[in-house]
Protein backbone atom coordinates (compact mmCIF):
# COMPACT_ATOMS: atom_id res chain seq x y z
CA UNK A 1 0.00 0.00 0.00
CA UNK A 2 2.03 3.25 -0.70
CA UNK A 3 2.18 6.11 1.65
CA UNK A 4 2.16 9.80 0.35
CA UNK A 5 4.57 10.37 -2.49
CA UNK A 6 6.70 13.28 -2.98
CA UNK A 7 9.42 13.68 -5.88
CA UNK A 8 12.18 15.07 -5.94
CA UNK A 9 13.81 13.84 -2.74
CA UNK A 10 16.34 16.17 -3.19
CA UNK A 11 16.73 19.56 -4.96
CA UNK A 12 19.76 21.75 -5.38
CA UNK A 13 19.11 25.05 -7.42
CA UNK A 14 20.56 28.73 -8.23
CA UNK A 15 18.62 31.43 -6.73
CA UNK A 16 16.05 33.25 -9.21
CA UNK A 17 15.30 29.37 -10.56
CA UNK A 18 11.86 27.80 -11.12
CA UNK A 19 11.28 24.65 -8.69
CA UNK A 20 8.19 22.77 -8.84
CA UNK A 21 7.91 19.83 -6.17
CA UNK A 22 4.98 17.32 -6.80
CA UNK A 23 2.82 15.11 -4.22
CA UNK A 24 0.79 11.94 -4.65
CA UNK A 25 -1.61 11.85 -1.36
CA UNK A 26 -2.79 8.53 -0.63
CA UNK A 27 -5.47 7.10 -2.60
CA UNK A 28 -9.00 8.03 -1.30
CA UNK A 29 -7.99 10.54 1.10
CA UNK A 30 -9.33 13.87 0.21
CA UNK A 31 -7.33 16.33 2.50
CA UNK A 32 -3.91 17.46 1.23
CA UNK A 33 -1.10 19.66 2.86
CA UNK A 34 1.74 21.59 2.43
CA UNK A 35 4.30 21.76 5.43
CA UNK A 36 8.01 23.52 5.29
CA UNK A 37 10.23 22.33 7.69
CA UNK A 38 13.21 24.86 8.66
CA UNK A 39 15.55 25.15 11.70
CA UNK A 40 14.58 28.34 13.01
CA UNK A 41 10.30 28.14 12.45
CA UNK A 42 10.29 24.65 12.69
CA UNK A 43 6.81 22.69 10.48
CA UNK A 44 4.57 24.98 9.51
CA UNK A 45 1.71 25.02 7.05
CA UNK A 46 1.70 26.27 4.13
CA UNK A 47 -1.55 25.64 2.42
CA UNK A 48 -4.11 23.14 2.48
CA UNK A 49 -6.98 21.23 -0.07
CA UNK A 50 -9.79 19.89 0.75
CA UNK A 51 -11.62 17.90 -2.23
CA UNK A 52 -8.84 19.47 -4.34
CA UNK A 53 -9.97 23.17 -3.24
CA UNK A 54 -7.42 25.36 -1.76
CA UNK A 55 -8.90 26.64 1.66
CA UNK A 56 -6.01 28.29 3.48
CA UNK A 57 -3.35 29.69 2.21
CA UNK A 58 -2.35 32.32 4.40
CA UNK A 59 0.65 30.36 5.03
CA UNK A 60 1.97 30.97 1.79
CA UNK A 61 4.98 33.12 2.12
CA UNK A 62 4.82 35.37 -0.54
CA UNK A 63 3.58 35.58 -4.55
CA UNK A 64 6.39 33.68 -5.40
CA UNK A 65 4.97 30.77 -3.86
CA UNK A 66 1.92 28.77 -5.42
CA UNK A 67 0.46 25.47 -5.07
CA UNK A 68 -2.06 23.90 -7.35
CA UNK A 69 -4.00 20.47 -6.76
CA UNK A 70 -5.56 19.40 -10.57
CA UNK A 71 -7.05 16.43 -9.79
CA UNK A 72 -7.09 13.94 -6.44
CA UNK A 73 -4.13 12.82 -6.76
CA UNK A 74 -1.73 15.03 -7.68
CA UNK A 75 -0.62 18.25 -6.32
CA UNK A 76 2.22 20.29 -7.27
CA UNK A 77 4.15 23.40 -4.74
CA UNK A 78 6.11 25.90 -7.37
CA UNK A 79 8.30 28.63 -6.22
CA UNK A 80 9.22 31.06 -9.00
CA UNK A 81 11.78 33.04 -8.36
CA UNK A 82 13.33 30.80 -5.89
CA UNK A 83 15.62 32.95 -2.72
CA UNK A 84 18.26 31.05 -0.97
CA UNK A 85 15.78 31.50 2.26
CA UNK A 86 13.25 29.20 0.98
CA UNK A 87 15.73 26.38 1.34
CA UNK A 88 14.28 23.93 4.03
CA UNK A 89 12.70 20.29 3.74
CA UNK A 90 8.94 20.74 2.19
CA UNK A 91 6.76 18.39 2.98
CA UNK A 92 3.44 16.74 2.09
CA UNK A 93 0.65 14.97 4.21
CA UNK A 94 -2.80 13.51 3.16
CA UNK A 95 -5.75 12.91 5.53
CA UNK A 96 -9.29 11.53 4.64
CA UNK A 97 -12.53 12.69 5.66
CA UNK A 98 -14.76 10.91 8.50
CA UNK A 99 -10.94 10.30 10.20
CA UNK A 100 -9.39 11.73 13.01
CA UNK A 101 -7.43 14.22 11.55
CA UNK A 102 -4.32 11.68 11.09
CA UNK A 103 -1.82 13.30 8.92
CA UNK A 104 0.13 10.79 6.44
CA UNK A 105 3.40 12.61 5.65
CA UNK A 106 5.35 11.98 2.45
CA UNK A 107 9.42 11.62 3.07
CA UNK A 108 9.67 15.35 1.92
CA UNK A 109 12.01 16.86 -0.81
CA UNK A 110 14.76 18.45 0.83
CA UNK A 111 15.19 21.98 -1.64
CA UNK A 112 18.92 23.90 -1.51
CA UNK A 113 18.45 27.08 -3.31
CA UNK A 114 22.31 28.43 -4.05
CA UNK B 1 -3.59 31.62 19.28
CA UNK B 2 -3.37 27.82 18.75
CA UNK B 3 0.46 26.63 20.20
CA UNK B 4 2.21 23.82 21.16
CA UNK B 5 5.31 24.35 23.80
CA UNK B 6 7.77 21.33 23.51
CA UNK B 7 10.31 22.81 26.33
CA UNK B 8 13.12 20.52 25.69
CA UNK B 9 15.36 20.92 22.74
CA UNK B 10 16.90 18.14 23.51
CA UNK B 11 17.33 15.31 25.75
CA UNK B 12 19.71 12.35 25.85
CA UNK B 13 18.89 9.62 27.97
CA UNK B 14 20.84 5.98 28.65
CA UNK B 15 19.75 2.85 26.61
CA UNK B 16 17.35 1.04 29.16
CA UNK B 17 16.46 3.85 30.84
CA UNK B 18 12.78 5.72 31.28
CA UNK B 19 11.84 8.45 28.50
CA UNK B 20 9.26 11.23 29.16
CA UNK B 21 9.14 13.97 26.66
CA UNK B 22 7.06 17.05 27.58
CA UNK B 23 4.02 18.49 25.80
CA UNK B 24 1.77 21.69 26.51
CA UNK B 25 -0.23 23.14 23.93
CA UNK B 26 -2.90 26.28 24.05
CA UNK B 27 -6.22 25.63 22.42
CA UNK B 28 -9.79 27.18 22.24
CA UNK B 29 -11.12 23.54 22.67
CA UNK B 30 -10.16 19.95 23.61
CA UNK B 31 -7.90 19.26 20.60
CA UNK B 32 -7.08 16.08 19.00
CA UNK B 33 -2.89 15.22 20.12
CA UNK B 34 -1.00 13.57 18.14
CA UNK B 35 2.50 12.44 18.49
CA UNK B 36 5.36 12.22 15.33
CA UNK B 37 8.61 10.80 15.38
CA UNK B 38 11.38 11.64 12.33
CA UNK B 39 13.94 9.98 11.62
CA UNK B 40 17.06 11.34 10.16
CA UNK B 41 16.42 12.12 6.65
CA UNK B 42 12.50 10.94 6.66
CA UNK B 43 8.93 11.96 6.89
CA UNK B 44 6.97 11.86 10.23
CA UNK B 45 5.17 8.47 11.09
CA UNK B 46 2.77 8.78 13.88
CA UNK B 47 3.41 7.29 17.20
CA UNK B 48 0.29 7.67 18.59
CA UNK B 49 -3.26 9.42 19.61
CA UNK B 50 -5.62 10.98 21.78
CA UNK B 51 -9.28 11.69 20.31
CA UNK B 52 -11.43 10.74 23.48
CA UNK B 53 -11.82 8.54 26.05
CA UNK B 54 -9.02 7.17 28.19
CA UNK B 55 -6.19 9.43 29.04
CA UNK B 56 -3.77 6.63 28.50
CA UNK B 57 -2.88 5.81 25.15
CA UNK B 58 -1.10 3.47 23.75
CA UNK B 59 1.12 3.43 20.45
CA UNK B 60 3.69 1.85 18.74
CA UNK B 61 7.20 0.88 19.39
CA UNK B 62 6.19 1.33 23.53
CA UNK B 63 5.50 4.00 23.63
CA UNK B 64 2.44 5.78 25.79
CA UNK B 65 1.27 9.29 26.50
CA UNK B 66 -1.15 10.57 29.33
CA UNK B 67 -3.28 13.46 28.65
CA UNK B 68 -4.00 16.14 31.43
CA UNK B 69 -6.42 18.32 30.70
CA UNK B 70 -6.06 20.32 33.64
CA UNK B 71 -2.45 21.09 32.85
CA UNK B 72 -3.49 20.88 29.15
CA UNK B 73 -0.52 18.57 28.85
CA UNK B 74 0.65 15.45 26.70
CA UNK B 75 3.58 13.76 27.52
CA UNK B 76 5.49 10.83 26.03
CA UNK B 77 6.78 7.75 27.59
CA UNK B 78 8.75 5.25 27.03
CA UNK B 79 9.48 2.50 30.01
CA UNK B 80 12.92 1.22 28.83
CA UNK B 81 14.48 3.03 25.26
CA UNK B 82 16.16 1.56 22.28
CA UNK B 83 19.43 3.07 20.54
CA UNK B 84 17.13 3.24 17.67
CA UNK B 85 14.35 5.56 19.50
CA UNK B 86 17.02 7.60 18.67
CA UNK B 87 15.23 10.61 16.69
CA UNK B 88 13.05 14.06 16.54
CA UNK B 89 9.77 13.87 18.04
CA UNK B 90 7.24 16.27 17.40
CA UNK B 91 4.12 16.96 19.36
CA UNK B 92 0.83 18.06 17.42
CA UNK B 93 -2.61 19.29 17.81
CA UNK B 94 -6.25 19.41 15.78
CA UNK B 95 -8.80 20.77 15.16
CA UNK B 96 -11.72 18.24 16.52
CA UNK B 97 -14.16 16.73 14.05
CA UNK B 98 -12.46 17.87 10.58
CA UNK B 99 -9.34 17.61 8.28
CA UNK B 100 -7.57 20.65 9.17
CA UNK B 101 -4.07 21.64 9.76
CA UNK B 102 -1.87 20.26 12.35
CA UNK B 103 0.08 22.79 14.69
CA UNK B 104 3.40 21.25 15.41
CA UNK B 105 5.43 21.76 18.47
CA UNK B 106 9.14 22.59 18.05
CA UNK B 107 10.24 19.30 18.31
CA UNK B 108 12.69 17.35 20.96
CA UNK B 109 15.79 15.41 19.49
CA UNK B 110 16.25 12.23 21.41
CA UNK B 111 19.60 10.96 21.66
CA UNK B 112 20.68 7.52 23.42
CA UNK B 113 23.62 6.72 24.67
CA UNK B 114 24.80 2.80 25.73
Amino acid sequence: DAGVIQSPRHEVTEMGQEVTLRCKPISGHNSLFWYRQTMMRGLELLIYFNNNVPIDDSGMPEDRFSAKMPNASFSTLKIQPSEPRDSAVYFCASSTTGGDNEQFFGPGTRLTVL
Amino acid sequence: AQSVTQPDIHITVSEGASLELRCNYSYGATPYLFWYVQSPGQGLQLLLKYLSGDTLVQGIKGFEAEFKRSQSSFNLRKPSVHWSDAAEYFCAVGRRGGNTPLVFGKGTRLSVIA
